[in-house]
């Protein structure tokens, strides 16, 4: 069973470098979500997905691109990192019937030089 | 906008004692969901419990419990007899209901850390 996994867990990359962040998950939620995590921030939403194909901006989108072909996976890149991305991303999905609950990857921890 | 306030930066106790986290919201959704997830010291975040805006009823899950007050827009949660395993990162966290009865993206309280002391 494994869930809702994250690739890479760390990453280190210099300003102006393309990144992108794996998620993957194996209960075919149709939900997915991406959020970051900074000291001081708690965790606050990137962009989400409600299908494949259908994706929507979250709070604080800017510099961020996400794509959904396949219902499983939901890849966020940053196009041209900046110093103000380094964070940890944590990716999460849920389910469509009722009240389901996210559930959250393990994170990647992203350090832009 | 919705808002999600968890005004207790930092608290440290000694082991054995109980712990009140609070938690503050702001929504003008009639409906909605509040959570509390744990971020112990590993880095993931666990869910605790989840609990819509029609039930105000207060939860007890073994040492944890749950007291919301639609009221006073606060959820607040309560560990008794706390563990050395407690020290953790705790959120809340709230989220509108969608159409089809599901959690819309969720908006997260900056967290509140706990430190048991053996």
């Amino acid at each position: 069973d494994a869930g809702i996994t994250q690739s890479p867990r760390y990453k280190i990359t210099e300003t102006g470098r393309q990144v992108t962040l794996m998620c993957h998950q194996t209960w075919s939620h149709s939900y997915m979500f991406w959020y970051r995590q900074d000291l001081g921030h708690g965790l606050r939403l990137i962009y989400y997905s409600a299908a494949a194909d259908i994706t929507d901006k979250g709070e604080v989108p800017d510099g961020y691109v996400v794509s959904r072909s396949k219902t499983e996976n939901f890849p966020l890149t940053l196009e041209s990192a900046t110093r103000s991305q380094t964070s940890v991303y944590f990716c999460a999905s849920r389910g469509t019937s009722g009240p389901e609950t996210q559930y959250f990857g393990p994170g990647t921890r992203l350090l832009v030089l | 906008a919705q808002k999600v306030t968890q005004a207790q930066t930092e608290i440290s106790v000694v082991e054995k004692e109980d712990v009140t986290l609070d938690c503050v919201y702001e929504t003008r959704d009639t409906t909605y969901y509040l959570f509390w997830y744990k971020q112990p010291p590993s880095g993931e975040l666990v869910f605790l419990i989840r609990r819509n805006s029609f039930d105000e009823q207060n939860e007890i899950s073994g040492r944890y419990s749950w007291n919301f007050q639609k009221s006073t827009s606060s959820f607040n949660f309560t560990i008794t007899a706390s563990q050395v395993v407690d020290s953790a990162v705790y959120f809340c966290a709230l989220s509108a209901i969608d159409s089809g009865g599901g959690a819309d993206g969720l908006t997260f309280g900056k967290g509140t850390h706990l430190i048991i002391q053996p």
